[in-house]
């Protein structure tokens, strides 16, 4: 069964410092990650996808994550983190074979950076 | 383009009434999923559907059903509701690896 693992419930961070949000994953096949953002009463808003090729995929906002296969890691990362990114973080697989429609999410990880 | 649009936004009802949600997805989309996000169990997948037929189904039970129009629009029905119901409900139009979601139907149930 897929299953995405995201141990950090919180991420505090100084604003112009680098970011990291991570995220470890368990799939049968070739896996199709997702991260996601939610601020407060918001739905979930697209950062990146890693579906094939480079390992390094660059999103939105700055945002950018590293697939390692090896690891079963796909840890979010900024090089400079904003007061506005604190928010909530979902990383995401898409099922397999009967459950390629739906995605399966990580508990999230609340990131919080201060002035 | 327009995105993924929930209606209503906000919704409390009583227990033992039910309730229906509707999403309407992404032109040119034809699945649609449905998520429900509670702080204890996190995001938790519905069911989804793919023209008009329901692909997949999650862990809830038969209080929870939902279906597709022929034009790709979707509603979730929970009948019975329970204190426990209260959440956020998501869905999410999809396109091939593309997952857009809309900005989900808070329900409260009193």
């Amino acid at each position: 069964a897929q299953s995405v693992a995201q141990p950090e419930d919180q991420v505090n961070v100084a604003e112009g410092n680098p970011l990291t949000v991570k995220c470890t994953y368990s799939v049968s096949g070739n896996p199709y990650l997702f991260w996601y953002v939610q601020y407060p009463n918001r739905g979930l808003q697209f950062l990146l996808k890693y579906i094939t090729g480079d390992n390094l995929v660059k999103g939105s906002y700055g945002f950018e994550a590293e697939f390692n296969k090896s690891q079963t890691s796909f840890h979010l990362k900024k090089p400079s983190a904003l007061v506005s990114d604190s928010a909530l973080y979902f990383c995401a697989v898409r099922g397999s074979g009967g459950s390629q429609g739906n995605l399966i999410f990580g508990k999230g990880t609340k990131l919080s950076v201060k002035p | 383009k327009a995105g993924v649009t929930q209606t209503p936004r906000y919704l409390i009802k009583t227990r033992g009434q039910q309730v229906t949600l509707s999403c309407s997805p992404i032109s040119g989309h034809r699945s649609v999923s449905w998520y429900q996000q509670t702080p204890g169990q996190g995001l938790q997948f519905l069911f989804e559907y793919f023209s008009e037929t329901q692909r997949n189904k999650g862990n809830f039970p038969g209080r929870f059903s939902g279906r597709q129009f022929s034009n790709s629009r979707s509603e979730m029905n929970v009948s019975t509701l329970e204190l426990g119901d209260s959440a956020l409900y998501l869905c999410a139009s999809s396109l091939g690896e593309d997952y857009t979601f809309g900005s989900g139907t808070r329900l409260t149930v009193v």
